[in-house]
């Protein structure tokens, strides 16, 4: 069974702070994905990883894959209130048949909030 | 129009009741999912969906019960549930294979259950 462990659960900063979220796992993924979602909402795609040592840059947020393909993090810069959310990764990986349909392991999420 | 749809938002019953939660996607996708999300655990997986065939049962009591009546809708029917169960059920879309495949999960906004 993969798992994923994310760090922190919580994390609790002012605005203009930098921030990372931690996700690590024993296993190996074909991909990472991390999801946003906010209150009343459904989790929302931010970046899909799938190269070792790949690093994605979307505005103030950057995205890394570990060379291994077994941990990732997320740096947020300069963070905003609108930054407020749950950020969740997620670990694709590989069925016997080829395809994955969707077989994502989450992590359990870690809570950002950010104070004005 | 949002992509995926769910209703209701919020359900309360009993755990003798009987109800259905719905879902339909307007994206085109050829996989629906059902995931349930509960306080301080990760997203779980419960029943996955390709081409209206479930491919997938993670090993979910057969209080829950799916249906695919085609490509855009998803039920998930409920009878004699246990307050553990209380949680927010989410559904999700994805187009898996072909030139389309993104590994996206594309997820509705929830249906917050509550299980007296």
């Amino acid at each position: 069974t993969q798992l994923l462990e994310q760090s922190p659960q919580f994390l609790s900063i002012q605005e203009g702070e930098n921030l990372t979220v931690y996700c690590n796992s024993s296993s190996v993924f074909s991909s990472l994905q991390w999801y946003r979602q906010e209150p009343g909402e459904g989790p929302v795609l931010l970046v899909t990883v799938v190269t070792g040592g790949e690093v994605k840059k979307l505005k103030r947020l950057t995205f890394q894959f570990g060379d291994a393909r077994k941990d990732s993090s997320l740096h947020i810069t300069a963070a905003q209130p609108g930054d407020t959310g749950l950020y969740l990764c997620a670990g694709h990986y590989d069925n016997a048949g080829g395809t994955s349909y969707g077989k994502l392991t989450f992590g359990q999420g870690t809570i950002l909030t950010v104070h004005p | 129009e949002t992509g995926v749809t769910q209703t209701p938002r919020h359900l309360v019953m009993g755990m003798t009741n009987k109800k259905s939660l719905k879902c339909e996607q307007h994206l085109g996708h050829n996989a629906m999912y059902w995931y349930k999300q509960s306080a301080k655990k990760p997203l779980e997986l419960m029943f996955v969906y390709n081409f209206k065939e479930q491919t997938e049962n993670n090993s979910v009591p057969s209080r829950f019960s799916p249906e695919c009546p085609n490509s855009s809708h998803l039920f998930l029917h409920l009878h004699t549930l246990q307050p553990e169960d209380s949680a927010l059920y989410l559904c999700a879309s994805s187009q898996e294979e072909g030139f389309m495949y993104t590994g996206e999960l594309f997820f509705g906004e929830g249906s917050r259950l509550t299980v007296l």
